[in-house]
């Protein structure tokens, strides 16, 4: 069984600090993924990095994928009150079965003004 | 454009009752998948359909769970027998491909078992 740890899963920051969610696990995963979930809604797609190594900005947001494919990490810089939500990473499986994502259990973010 | 939308938006059932959960994906997408969110647990696998192919059902916790799609489109999730363990959001998504595309969730339906 594949399976995803998030760190910290919980994190309550100030308005303008940075942050670093993490995403490990002992399998590879052939595409990482980040969602961004809001009360009440479902999860939205952040980005998806497919590459070992690879570097992915979205304006105050990095994601990194490892080199072996086993691990993730999204870094905020400057948070701001609208980041807050539960952040969850998922890793894609393999060959015909890349669409059955494992989700971690998730980051809930809070950033305070 | 009208995203994904999930019916009814809160259930609640008591124990041994069946329930079924509705699902309308994007129009057009050919992709549906179904996932189960337990508090304090990341989103559980539970179904995958794809086109006229047979579904891929390795998610599915027991043979209480069942779904079906119909031409196509629209998707009924229904647990048999309902215990308290099922108490979780149901969520649903849809997507263009089930190789590459990216999965456009509903808001949920939160099913509460008493």
């Amino acid at each position: 069984t594949q399976l995803l740890e998030q760190s910290p899963q919980f994190l309550s920051i100030q308005e303008g600090e940075n942050l670093t969610v993490y995403c490990n696990s002992s399998s590879v995963f052939s595409s990482l993924q980040w969602y961004r979930q809001e009360p009440g809604e479902g999860p939205v797609l952040l980005v998806t990095v497919v590459t070992g190594g690879e570097v992915k900005k979205l304006k105050r947001l990095t994601f990194q994928f490892g080199d072996a494919r086993k691990d993730s990490s999204l870094h905020i810089t400057a948070a701001q009150p609208g980041d807050t939500g539960l952040y969850l990473c998922a890793g894609g499986g393999w060959g015909g079965s890349n669409y059955k994502l494992t989700f971690g259990k998730g980051t809930l973010l809070t950033v305070n003004p | 454009g009208a995203g994904v939308s999930q019916s009814p938006s809160n259930k609640v059932t008591e124990k041994g009752k069946d329930v079924e959960l509705r699902c309308d994906p994007i129009s057009g997408h050919t992709a549906l998948y179904w996932y189960r969110q337990s508090l304090g647990q990341g989103l559980e696998f539970l179904i995958y359909f794809q086109g006229n192919s047979a579904p891929d059902k390795s998610g599915l916790p027991s043979d209480r769970f069942s779904a079906e799609r119909t031409g196509g489109s629209v998707s009924t999730l229904t647990i048999q027998r309902t215990q308290q363990e099922d108490s979780a959001v149901y969520l649903c998504a849809s997507s263009t491909s089930g190789l590459t595309g990216e999965q456009y969730f509903g808001p949920g339906t939160r099913l509460t078992v008493t």
